[in-house]
């Protein structure tokens, strides 16, 4: 069975880090690419950014200006985010997602929540 | 990279059709066939409906279809039940990296 299981959030100030986590089992975790997608409380998806099976190729929405780092380790079958300089609206839901092999984000976790706040 | 355009809202009666649209631009919708659609219950992750414009994922109802035409994706549920009452979203390829559209919640009346 697939599973996909974040952790990480959390209370954070403004201007402060976190790592987000994302622990895939079920599937062979190096053959797919991830994503992170976010939601605001009350508000729709946001997608975030993507990460490809072997790690090299990344990408990631304009609006984060930099501040977010995508990454893998495949021995772990483990997707990561790092969030730098963070704001009040990067608080939401964080939902890790694997991209199927025949299109579209195919299975999702249940997210961590992250709240940016003083 | 501005989120796809979708309405609001959207409501039909059980066994009635309703149709969603997402509208982009040629760098995203309209310049790729790699556009999703995903169904979101209050409280719950989301859930892959409709992927690469057309096809259904196994085990998702034949009442749920997509199709484009230009620079807008549509989603159609035909049938509808009270199951299928949620918010909707599309996503699509845009290049070196993805948009979702801003959501539409579905209420079966």
């Amino acid at each position: 069975e697939v599973q996909l299981a974040e952790s990480g959030g959390g209370l954070v100030q403004p201007g402060g880090s976190l790592r987000l986590s994302c622990a895939a089992s079920g599937f062979s975790f190096s053959g797919h690419w991830m994503h992170w997608v976010r939601q605001a409380p009350g508000k729709g998806l946001v997608w975030v950014a993507h990460i490809n099976p072997d790690g090299r190729t990344t990408g990631y929405a304009d609006s984060l200006q930099g501040r977010f780092t995508i990454s893998r380790d495949n021995a772990k079958n483990t997707v990561y985010l790092q969030m730098n300089s963070l704001r009040a609206e990067d608080t939401g839901v964080y939902y890790c997602a694997r991209a199927g092999v025949l299109g579209g984000l195919d299975y999702w976790g249940q997210g961590t929540l992250v709240t940016v706040s003083t | 990279q501005s989120a796809l355009t979708q309405p609001p809202s959207a409501s039909g009666s059980p066994g009635q059709s309703v149709t969603i649209s997402c509208t982009g631009t040629s760098s995203d919708v309209g310049g790729y066939n790699y556009v999703s659609w995903y169904q979101q219950h209050p409280g719950k992750a989301p859930k892959l409906m409709i992927y690469e414009v057309t096809k259904r994922p196994s085990g998702v109802p034949d009442r749920f279809s997509g199709s484009k035409s230009g620079d807008t994706a549509s989603l159609t549920v035909s049938g509808l039940q009270a199951e299928d009452e949620a918010d909707y979203y599309c996503s699509s390829y845009a290049g070196s990296n993805n948009v979702f559209g801003t959501g539409t919640k579905v209420t079966v009346l």
